[in-house]
């Protein structure tokens, strides 16, 4: 089925260490963004991208960077890992309606020990 | 900054029956969005329905419906018919119409849909 796909679903993380989140949508979508999701909260924007080539910072950037590597592919790398980044990602995609994500990919259960 | 304030953390409903969610946004802009979005324990993010500020008719999709009161500055979202798969969390959503690309969520409110 077409729509936003996120790997890896579940990673375990030490303290310093990094990673990078993947995400891809088959949509033809110009605009992507990367949520974060905490208990009790609602999703908060840590960057976005409006088209293929731009990246901009959300509400939460810190400790994060982004890469729009193609219309297709826009990846989350954690450089070095904090506790306060365990969270369950969300990565979004949209077509029509700049800043309002359409289609959500199942998400990344982040925990850093 | 805009927030979002969803006052119930947890509703419930029986099957069939119509529940409504609340929601209240504070904003001094006078153009923007709203919008509220479901999630299913699969935890993948659903629009649900959508509403333009400068419309006075409340949006409705099918079983979905919203009461937009710009004055009181709320937004709740009936659900009509409760079903079985409509046991989610409801977020509500707020997006100002300028060039900002921010969403400003609410913290949630989770439906249990009694058989």
């Amino acid at each position: 089925n077409a729509g936003v796909t996120q790997t890896p679903k579940f990673q375990v993380l030490k303290t310093g260490q990094s990673m990078t989140l993947q995400c891809a949508q088959d949509m033809n979508h110009n605009s992507m963004y990367w949520y974060r999701q905490d208990p009790g909260m609602g999703l908060r924007l840590i960057y976005y991208s409006a088209s293929e080539g731009t990246t901009d910072k959300g509400e939460v950037p810190n400790g994060y960077n982004v890469s729009r590597l193609n219309k297709r592919e826009f990846s989350l790398r954690l450089e070095s890992a904090a506790p306060s980044q365990t969270s369950v990602y969300f990565c979004a995609s949209s077509g029509n309606f700049r800043g309002q994500p359409q289609h959500f990919g199942d998400g990344t259960r982040l925990s850093i020990l | 900054a805009q927030t979002v304030t969803q006052s119930q953390p947890e509703m419930s409903v029986q099957e069939a029956e119509t529940v409504t969610l609340s929601c209240t946004y504070d904003t001094s802009e006078s153009d923007y969005y709203l919008f509220w979005y479901k999630q299913p324990p699969s935890r993948q993010m659903i629009l649900v329905i959508r509403q333009e500020a400068y419309k006075q008719q409340n949006a409705t999709e099918n079983r979905f419906s919203v009461n937009f009161q710009k004055a009181a500055k709320s937004f709740s979202l009936k659900i009509s018919d409760s079903q079985l798969g409509d046991a989610a969390m409801y977020f509500c959503a707020y997006r100002s119409s300028g060039g900002a690309n921010n969403l400003f969520f609410g913290t949630g409110t989770r439906l249990t849909v009694i058989p």
